[in-house]
């Protein structure tokens, strides 16, 4: 298996514009997460999926940001209008069943914000 | 709420020194404790976990010990080499359905030759 895909691997944007992050979890994985890293905050949820429905929100931020999951394979991660303090590398991971199970990350997202 | 407390960092060892990262919980029901480890450039990776009290995780010469009694659950390697050279999470994840993973802050490590 190809592991957890994310896209793109490195954004550059203004202030202002839309950002949206894409992510390919593992085939047959039931959840998906999308979390974001920085120097200052460390790694925070910002939310996760089960079968494809947003099971928790409380880490988005705010309305600037929105997550979607179409489908089994395939969820996005929208900022719009982004902002410099956005700027963080954001990481999604699958998780097959039960809470004990291991959770896979992908490579993650840079995003810069200028 | 539920809650990982790690040792502040960071930490700078010499090859073939012994490691000890210290990780405390705090947790309303009984949770599954892991460590996760990330290189530089890349996304996390599981380390080894344990899924309850007494059980000892283990993988690439680290180990950690599930403690109930001190709600602890502290990573060890007797000999750590610079690849070792990352950031370490440990993290909890309670029994159910609909569970997450909650992370401690990170350590980040150093392994100088």
């Amino acid at each position: 298996d190809a592991g957890v895909i994310q896209s793109p691997r490195h954004e550059v944007t203004e202030m202002g514009q839309e950002v949206t992050l894409r992510c390919k979890p593992i085939s047959g994985h039931d959840y998906l997460f999308w979390y974001r890293q920085t120097m200052m905050r460390g790694l925070e949820l910002l939310i996760y999926f089960n079968n494809n429905v947003p099971i928790d929100d409380s880490g988005m931020p705010e309305d600037r940001f929105s997550a979607k999951m179409p489908n089994a394979s395939f969820s996005t991660l929208k900022i719009q209008p982004s902002e410099p303090r956005d700027s963080a590398v954001y990481f999604c991971a699958s998780r097959q069943g039960l809470s004990y199970n291991e959770q896979f990350f992908g490579p993650g997202t840079r995003l810069t914000v200028l | 709420g539920d809650s990982v407390t790690q040792m502040e960092g960071p930490v700078t060892l010499s090859e073939e020194a012994f490691l000890t990262i210290n990780c405390t919980y705090t947790a309303t029901g009984y949770p599954s404790l892991f460590w996760y480890v990330q290189y530089p450039g890349e996304g996390l990776q599981l380390l080894l976990k344990a899924t309850k009290a007494d059980d000892k995780g283990s993988n690439k010469g680290f180990e950690a010990t599930y403690r109930k009694e001190t709600t602890s659950f502290h990573l060890e390697k007797g000999s750590v080499q610079v690849s070792d050279s990352a950031v370490y999470f440990c993290a909890l994840s309670l029994t159910g359905a609909n569970s997450k993973l909650t992370f401690g802050k990170g350590i980040t490590l150093s392994v100088r030759p």
